[in-house]
């Protein structure tokens, strides 16, 4: 099955950039959709399809993604940011539904 | 406004059966795939299931594959999740999620969940 890697916990200062990486096999050739959690709240899709972003969900959030690995960019991170980040894909050759495994974010 | 409303979660025997309900609104129910992600305490998302607008195609995690059943119901505006031979793994918050397309796609909208768990 398809397995999605992050890392455990990112920490950054309040107005500096936080950069959250989910690595899989040729994750280039898929989409990938991201989600933020806060404690006690139902994850909110903060990116989808790479880089676009819902309506409500501020520029500062930005995604890429190219060979094994996507990133999650925040800029200007704010300490309403801390959260747990998902990454997310559609796995093809099963039809399954894949999560990464979490990244915490802490703002300093 | 979109609400997704979830129901049905309780306390329930290793073995027993569960039927969760999710109550869609908002939106045009039948134009968008539905589908059951679970998190278990202090765990991750795990993806359940999904179903797309017109139930022609269903897939399910093979941590749940043979055990659960999807189905919705487009004139009651209502997504099911049927629940047999539950194991103490399955205990888990339940969400209900709204594709953002009609087919495979991500989750744009998420009921507050329905908190199962399994255990004797």
């Amino acid at each position: 099955s398809y397995v999605l890697t992050q890392p455990p916990s990112v920490s950054v200062a309040p107005g500096q950039t936080a950069r959250i990486t989910c690595g899989g096999n040729n994750i280039g050739s898929k989409s990938v959709h991201w989600y933020q959690q806060k404690p006690g709240q139902a994850p909110v899709l903060v990116v989808y399809d790479d880089s676009d972003r819902p309506s409500g969900i501020p520029e500062r959030f930005s995604g890429s993604n190219s060979g094994n690995t996507a990133t999650l960019t925040i800029s200007r991170v704010e300490a309403g940011d801390e959260a747990d980040y998902y990454c997310q894909v559609w796995d093809s050759s099963s039809d399954h539904g894949v999560f990464g495994t979490g990244t915490k974010v802490t703002v300093l | 406004e979109v609400q997704l409303v979830e129901s049905g979660g309780g306390l329930v025997q290793p073995g027993r059966s569960l039927r969760l309900s999710c109550a869609a609104s908002g939106f045009t129910f039948d134009d968008y795939a539905m589908h059951w992600v679970r998190q278990a305490p202090g765990k991750g998302l795990e993806w359940v299931s999904g179903i797309s607008w017109n139930s022609g195609s269903i897939g399910y995690a093979d941590s749940v594959k043979g055990r659960f059943t999807i189905s919705r119901d487009n004139a009651k505006n209502s997504l099911y999740l049927q629940m047999n031979s539950l194991r103490a793994e399955d205990t888990a918050l339940y969400y209900c999620a709204k594709g953002l397309y009609s087919g495979w796609s991500p989750f744009d909208y998420w009921g507050q969940g329905t908190l199962v768990t399994v255990s004797s």
